[in-house]
């Protein structure tokens, strides 16, 4: 079946412009998690849907950062007034409620920030 | 601060040899730890996983080992192929009701044929 998708693969943006990220988890997946990845370090945990709970926002960096998901599937990551120090590999990855140890990641999305 | 961490940047092992990619941890509250496989281009896939109540557990050629009193983990491939080049990430989750993981930066393997 399909896996977690993201789009775009590749985005550049000025310094000061909104970007938006999407990410379609893999169907029947009630988890979704972003996780951001800045040259040369780890994964870095931004936040976290589980069904119709309130989500986890405790890893965005600062309130420039906001994400929702729709209709528990689709998950949008929203990034206002970008900073060059956003510039990272933004990562999506969704599981099942009883493996939630074993996220299935998607191929990320690289943002530059020029 | 980092609690998760991957010494090592960069290992290379000789095809048919064993590679070993060793993790730290300092967070007590982990509860559960895994390796992921990371290729160029593509999100990290999953690849083996081990409970704190256990200290091994294999899968094929892939055997992760846990120290607790150390607070140490090693993930053993062994025969090393060329296919498992790649970037390999430990992470870690903690009981406490956040389903999030922790990530080291990740050690890079390459197989020399």
């Amino acid at each position: 079946g399909a896996g977690v998708s993201q789009s775009p693969s590749n985005k550049v943006t000025e310094k000061g412009k909104d970007v938006e990220l999407r990410c379609d988890p893999i169907s029947g997946h009630t988890a979704l998690y972003w996780y951001r990845q800045s040259l040369g370090q780890g994964l870095e945990f931004l936040i976290y849907f589980q069904g119709n709970s309130a989500p986890d926002k405790s890893g965005l960096p600062s309130d420039r950062f906001s994400a929702e998901r729709t209709g528990g599937s689709v998950s949008t990551l929203t990034i206002q007034r970008t900073q060059q120090e956003d510039s990272a590999v933004y990562l999506c990855a969704s599981s099942l409620p009883q493996s939630s140890y074993e996220q299935y990641f998607g191929p990320g999305t690289r943002l530059t920030v020029t | 601060d980092q609690q998760v961490k991957q010494n090592s940047p960069s290992l290379s092992v000789q095809e048919g040899r064993i590679s070993i990619l060793n993790c730290d941890y300092t967070n007590s509250m982990f509860d559960y730890f895994l390796w992921y496989k990371k290729y160029p281009a593509e999100g990290p896939t999953f690849l083996i996983s081990i409970s704190s109540i256990k200290d091994k557990n294999e899968d094929g050629r892939f055997t992760v080992f846990l120290n607790k009193s150390a607070k140490h983990l090693s993930l053993h491939i062994v025969p090393s192929q060329p296919g498992d080049s790649a970037v390999y990430f430990c992470a870690a989750r903690a009981y406490f009701g956040n389903e999030k993981l922790t990530f080291g930066t990740g050690t890079r393997l390459t197989i020399i044929p």
